[in-house]
């Protein structure tokens, strides 16, 4: 299966800008989607095909990337981005998520 | 407006079975593919299993096979996971989900359920 690999976490402060990684073990070419889970909550949806922005999501989220090497960027990040945040491919056999990037604000 | 609404998790002794449901409605049930996704406690998310929009098709992530089955009652507009042969390592928050496109396959998942909690333990 295809492994995505995320960094842990990340602490910003609120007006930042604050990139999110995502690399793969093998390309899924622009195959991959970006989720929220805030505590208690279920996934939501924010970016699918590695820059398309799912309805009703803030124009401040943005996705790029394709191949192997993925980012989700915030700008600018506010209070209530506070969550973790997931990668997903769906161009490899069954689709993986990333392990997750819990973003917390200073 | 699209919901999905699981039930039926609980505490369950290893190797017994239980049976989750998840009642879908605001949308055309039987021209989606359904989806059971699952997150262990403080982990990561996990695909679990798919069914196609008839029924017809079923697919199951290698750990599960033999002891899982993915339903459907697109009468009913409900899905459903029975779970033979539990193990600890099933212990999990238990979302349906779907893509917000018709058809068999899932690249992406713009709608999930609450999520129903199965804990497997003696």
């Amino acid at each position: 299966d295809t492994v995505l690999t995320q960094s842990p976490a990340l602490a910003v402060s609120p007006g930042e800008r604050v990139t999110i990684s995502c690399k793969a073990s093998e390309s899924v070419s622009t195959r991959m989607h970006w989720y929220q889970q805030k505590p208690g909550q279920q996934p939501k949806l924010l970016i699918y095909k590695a820059s398309n922005l799912a309805s009703g999501v803030p124009a401040r989220f943005s996705g790029s990337g394709s191949g192997t090497d993925f980012t989700l960027t915030i700008d600018p990040v506010e209070a209530d981005d506070t969550a973790t945040y997931f990668c997903q491919q769906s161009w490899n056999g069954p689709n993986t998520f990333g392990a997750g990037t819990k973003l917390e604000l200073k | 407006e699209v919901q999905l609404v699981e039930s039926g998790g609980g505490l369950v002794q290893p190797g017994r079975s239980l049976k989750l449901s998840c009642a879908a409605s605001g949308f055309t049930f039987s021209n989606y593919g359904m989806h059971w996704i699952r997150q262990a406690p403080t982990k990561g998310l996990e695909w679990v299993a798919s069914i196609s929009p008839s029924g017809g098709s079923t697919y199951y992530r290698d750990s599960v096979k033999g002891r899982f089955t993915i339903s459907r009652d697109n009468a009913k507009s409900t899905l459903y996971l029975q779970m033979d042969s539990l193990r600890s390592e099933d212990t999990a928050t238990y979302y349906c989900a779907t893509p917000n496109y018709p058809g068999v396959s899932a690249d992406w998942f713009a709608y999930w359920g609450q999520g129903t909690l199965v804990t497997v333990s003696s």
